[in-house]
């Protein structure tokens, strides 16, 4: 069965450093998303992509986040520089919004601690 | 925030007993949706319920939705602890924009 993959599963950084995080979707699936979820809480969209275009990243901090998805597959979320406030779970997720389904399928997550 | 609210915030049960978990959005929306999560994983998707349904159901689970209330609830029949993870709803608005709740955190006690 198709996954999601994400790279690392998990990451230590130290604040002020710059960390990544990548992401490759189930083939075919046109929209990709990015979620920051903190421990106890539901997961919050940080951006949405519809192939390379983004659609929403209105809770993304723009002046320390970004991320790309160059060629409409897979896609990259970088931080720098990082705070201790980021140390979180990034998920991404994908999903086939044609027709009326709008399942997404989650990766497994990277877990940031920032020191 | 802009997340839902979901009720209650955490739940313990028996082995056998049934699992009731309530969700509650602020906008309209075209379909809501439930989702699983076992401790530090990635969120499964468990059942949609779309904006002009009412019920649902998808073997032990049964939805239900009430659009005037904006609310939904989540039923677990006949509980199991494989059941025990945290449950999140999830309300698709116009515009592509899934909004998640808080969260249900589920301990089945065997």
């Amino acid at each position: 069965e198709a996954e999601v993959a994400q790279s690392p599963r998990y990451k230590i950084t130290e604040k002020s450093q710059a960390v990544a995080f990548w992401c490759d979707p189930i083939s075919g699936h046109a929209t990709l998303y990015w979620y920051r979820q903190i421990l106890g809480q539901g997961p919050e969209l940080l951006v949405q992509f519809q192939d390379e275009s983004v659609v929403d990243d209105s809770q993304l901090p723009k002046d320390r986040f970004s991320a790309e998805r160059l060629k409409g597959v897979d896609s990259t979320l970088k931080i720098q520089p990082a705070e201790l406030g980021d140390s979180a779970m990034y998920l991404c997720a994908s999903s086939n919004q044609g027709g009326e389904s709008y399942e997404q399928y989650f990766g497994p997550g990277t877990r940031l601690t920032v020191t | 925030s802009q997340q839902g609210e979901e009720d209650p915030q955490a739940l313990s049960i028996q082995e056998g007993e049934n699992a009731t978990m309530n969700c509650s959005y602020k906008t309209s929306i075209n379909n809501l949706q439930w989702y699983r999560q076992n401790s530090g994983r990635g969120l499964v998707h468990l059942i949609l319920i779309r904006s002009n349904e009412r019920e649902k159901h998808s073997g032990r689970l049964r939805v239900t939705l009430d659009t005037s209330k904006k609310s939904s609830s989540l039923l677990i029949t006949a509980s199991r602890a494989a059941d025990t993870a945290s449950y999140f709803c999830a309300a698709h608005t116009g515009g592509f924009k899934t909004i998640f709740g808080a969260g249900t955190r589920l301990f089945v006690k065997a």
